[in-house]
């Protein structure tokens, strides 16, 4: 069965580029007719999309987001990766990371925490 | 973009209670709805897909229905294991934004 797993730094210094790397097992980031998502939710809040990478390598992303973020994918590595820059403390939160059949956030990660602070 | 608005934000139940989440969208979205549950430090769960079909495993007691924009969950007979946050999330658009959440209670 598919599996994710979220791996990066979990403290990220004010103004710096937050990044994470989401490994995928036991299914192919480039099988057709998905698409691997970030998700974040806030500390004791709800739930934030980010965006998405596709099959294809397209990529679409919140429109609240759009200017600090990018999702890149690794298909050597069955990794698909998220960069959001410019972060601020706002920006704390739990993130997961999602497989996306478009038909609902199927497979999840456990998650990770990012605390944004000097 | 669109927006789901959910409500309530918190429903105080008990066991054995019928219980309904609402979920609007600010505008078409079709059948292109998710419902999904999470439990406290878990990752959120999908429990029903195009607005009212369930994922396997997922209890008979949870259903989904869709009136034009508005969608409902609906749990026929609340459980202890069903005190959770629940959460909508359209898949209409490029863009797929969830509801704010409703967390169900103990009353």
């Amino acid at each position: 069965q598919v599996q994710l797993q979220e791996s990066g730094p979990g403290l990220v210094k004010p103004s710096q580029t937050l990044s994470l790397t989401c490994t995928v097992s036991g299914g192919s980031i480039s099988s057709a007719g998905y698409y691997w998502s970030w998700v974040r939710q806030f500390p004791g809040k709800g739930l934030e999309w980010i965006g998405y990478i596709s099959y294809t390598g397209s990529t679409y992303y919140n429109p609240s987001l759009r200017s600090r973020v990018n999702i890149s994918a690794d298909t050597s590595k069955n990794q698909f990766s998220l960069r959001l820059t410019s972060v601020t403390a706002a920006d704390t939160a739990v993130f997961y990371c999602a497989r996306d059949r478009n038909e609902g956030l199927d497979v999840w990660g456990l998650g990770t925490t990012v605390t944004v602070s000097s | 973009d669109i927006q789901m608005t959910q409500s309530p934000s918190t429903l105080s139940a008990s066991v054995g209670d019928r219980v309904t989440i609402t979920c609007r969208a600010s505008q078409s979205i079709g059948s292109w709805l998710a419902w999904y549950q999470q439990k406290p430090g878990k990752a959120p769960k999908l429990l029903i897909n195009k607005a009212s079909t369930l994922q396997s495993g997922v209890p008979s007691r949870f259903s989904g229905s869709r009136s034009g924009t508005e969608f409902s969950l609906t749990i026929s007979s609340l459980q202890p294991d069903d005190f959770a946050t629940y959460y909508c999330q359209q898949y209409n658009s490029y863009s797929r934004a969830f509801g704010g959440g409703t967390k169900v209670e103990i009353k």
